[in-house]
């Protein structure tokens, strides 16, 4: 079965600090990665990753994906209570109609 | 402006009553989804359409329906049959890219059945 791994399932940081947020999958015809955040509506598209060791990078955030360990990070420098928020990890699959398999999802708590 | 539009925001429902919920989207995509959002918990594929007159079951079907007899059109009939309907319902649409689809979310809608 086809699944999304995120990790923390929740975090609390100060304003400042740089945080990673985890996801491994494990899926068949993987294609691509993907990271929204959710600010209690709907997600918003951050990144798409389909080849290894290439970083994405935008603003303060940043995100790599590695196929060999099957693991995608998201990285945030110097948060702001802005970034306070869900980040939600999904990964497409070939041959699959373009539909996404979403992680349950980190939820992330800047504090001033 | 272009976008995905959900309504209504807001619905609530007696017990044993269908509900549909709309979604329009003006991005010209051919792709459209919906998604069913739990409290802390992921996004769940309910059902998805590549071509207009067609659709596929998500993970998470039975007691839902749908129809796309338009391509901007793609509306989600919640049924009586669903055991568990109160959630946070998510449309969604996407362009077949060759790296993949970059789904993009409407607003969402809010379901609560008393």
């Amino acid at each position: 079965e086809d699944k999304v791994v995120q990790s923390p399932l929740s975090l609390v940081v100060h304003e400042g600090d740089t945080v990673t947020l985890n996801c491994s999958y494990e899926v068949t015809n993987f294609r691509s990665l993907l990271w929204y955040k959710q600010e209690k509506k709907a997600p918003t598209f951050l990144f798409m990753l389909t080849s290894s060791g290439i970083e994405k990078k935008s603003g303060r955030l940043s995100s790599i994906l590695d196929k060999k360990e099957l693991f995608s990070i998201l990285n945030i420098t110097a948060t702001q209570t802005g970034d306070s928020a869900v980040y939600l990890c999904a990964v497409g699959i070939y041959n699959q109609g373009g539909k996404l398999i979403f992680g349950q999802g980190t939820e992330l708590s800047v504090k001033p | 402006d272009g976008g995905i539009t959900q309504s209504p925001k807001y619905l609530f429902r007696k017990e044993g009553q269908n509900v549909t919920l709309s979604c329009e989207q003006n991005l010209n995509h051919d792709a459209m989804y919906w998604y069913r959002q739990d409290p802390g918990q992921g996004l769940r594929l309910i059902y998805y359409s590549q071509i207009v007159n067609d659709f596929q079951k998500g993970d998470i079907a039975e007691g839902y329906s749908v129809s796309r007899e338009k391509k901007e059109s793609f509306p989600l009939t919640v049924t009586s049959a669903q055991k568990n309907p109160t959630a946070f319902y998510l449309c969604a649409s996407s362009i077949m890219g060759e790296a993949g689809n970059t789904i993009y979310f409407g607003e969402g809608s809010w379901l609560t059945v008393v």
